[in-house]
C-alpha cells in the first residue's frame, strides 16, 4: 500500500483480555517501530525491528507486552491481560533505512485501544 | 537518560500571528532532530535537521538547529487555522534505534 496501515483502528476490550494490534509497513521498509501515545503525552517508544536483527525491546513497559515481525514485513503487537492503564493510541511507523538514519519515520493512523 | 523537552506545552494565537515553538534535547550520540505535525491521527513529517545553523523552510514553516546549545526552534509565520495541531519534536541518536519524542506543543489558531 501507499502508507503504513494499522488495524483495527479502534479496539475496546475488557480488562484482563488479550489484544493483538497489526501493522503493515510500507513495502520495502526495513525498519519498523511501535510507539504508544497516551492522552496529552508524547510518543513513548515500545519496540523497534530492523531487518533480521534482534529487536530492541527496551521500551516495552512490562512482560505483558510482546511483538513479532514475520518475514520482515507485517508486525503484531500483543498485550496480554490488559489493564486500564494500557488504554492509549498505539502507533506503528516504518523507515526505509537501517535505523532510520537520514530518513524520517512514516507513521500509520494508529489503533485506539480502550480497556474497560 | 536521553530526553527531549518542548515548550510551551500549549499555545493559542490569532490567525496571522507568528509563533515560535521550542525544543531542547539531551540525546546520546546525537544524529538528527525531527519535527512532526500531528492533527487527528498519524504524525506527518515536517523537517529533519542534522547541521547547526542551516535553516530549513517549507512555505510558512521554518526550522533551525543549534547543536552547541542543544535546541531547535520551529517558526510558523502568518498562521492559519489549518496550522492548529500538536507539533512534536524528536531526537535521533547515532545508533538509529528509537526516535525520542517530546510531549509536544498544542497550537490552536483562532480565526
Amino acid at each position: 500500500g501507499a502508507g503504513v496501515s494499522q488495524s483495527p483502528s479502534n479496539k475496546v476490550t475488557e480488562k484482563g483480555k488479550d489484544v493483538e494490534l497489526r501493522c503493515d509497513p510500507i513495502s520495502g521498509h526495513t525498519a519498523l517501530y511501535w510507539y504508544r501515545q497516551s492522552l496529552g503525552q508524547g510518543l513513548e517508544f515500545l519496540i523497534y525491528f530492523q531487518g533480521n536483527s534482534a529487536p530492541d525491546k527496551s521500551g516495552l513497559p512490562s512482560d505483558r507486552f510482546s511483538a513479532e515481525r514475520t518475514g520482515g514485513s507485517v508486525s503484531t503487537l500483543t498485550i496480554q491481560r490488559t489493564q486500564q492503564e494500557d488504554s492509549a493510541v498505539y502507533l506503528c511507523a516504518s523507515s526505509p533505512e537501517a535505523g532510520g538514519m537520514g530518513s524520517p519515520l512514516h507513521f500509520g493512523n494508529g489503533t485506539r485501544l480502550t480497556v474497560t | 537518560e536521553d530526553k527531549v523537552v518542548q515548550s510551551p506545552l500549549s499555545l493559542v494565537v490569532h490567525e496571522g500571528d507568528t509563533v515560535t515553538l521550542n525544543c531542547s534535547y539531551e540525546v546520546t550520540n546525537f544524529r538528527s532532530l525531527l519535527w512532526y505535525k500531528q492533527e487527528k491521527k498519524a504524525p506527518t513529517f515536517l523537517f529533519m535537521l542534522t547541521s547547526s545553523g542551516i535553516e530549513k523552510k517549507s512555505g510558512r514553516l521554518s526550522s533551525i538547529l543549534d547543536k552547541k546549545e542543544l535546541f531547535s526552534i520551529l517558526n510558523i509565520t502568518a498562521t492559519q487555522t489549518g496550522d492548529s495541531a500538536v507539533y512534536l519534536c524528536a531526537g535521533h541518536n547515532q545508533a538509529g534505534t528509537a526516535l525520542i519524542f517530546g510531549k509536544g506543543t498544542t497550537l490552536s489558531v483562532s480565526s
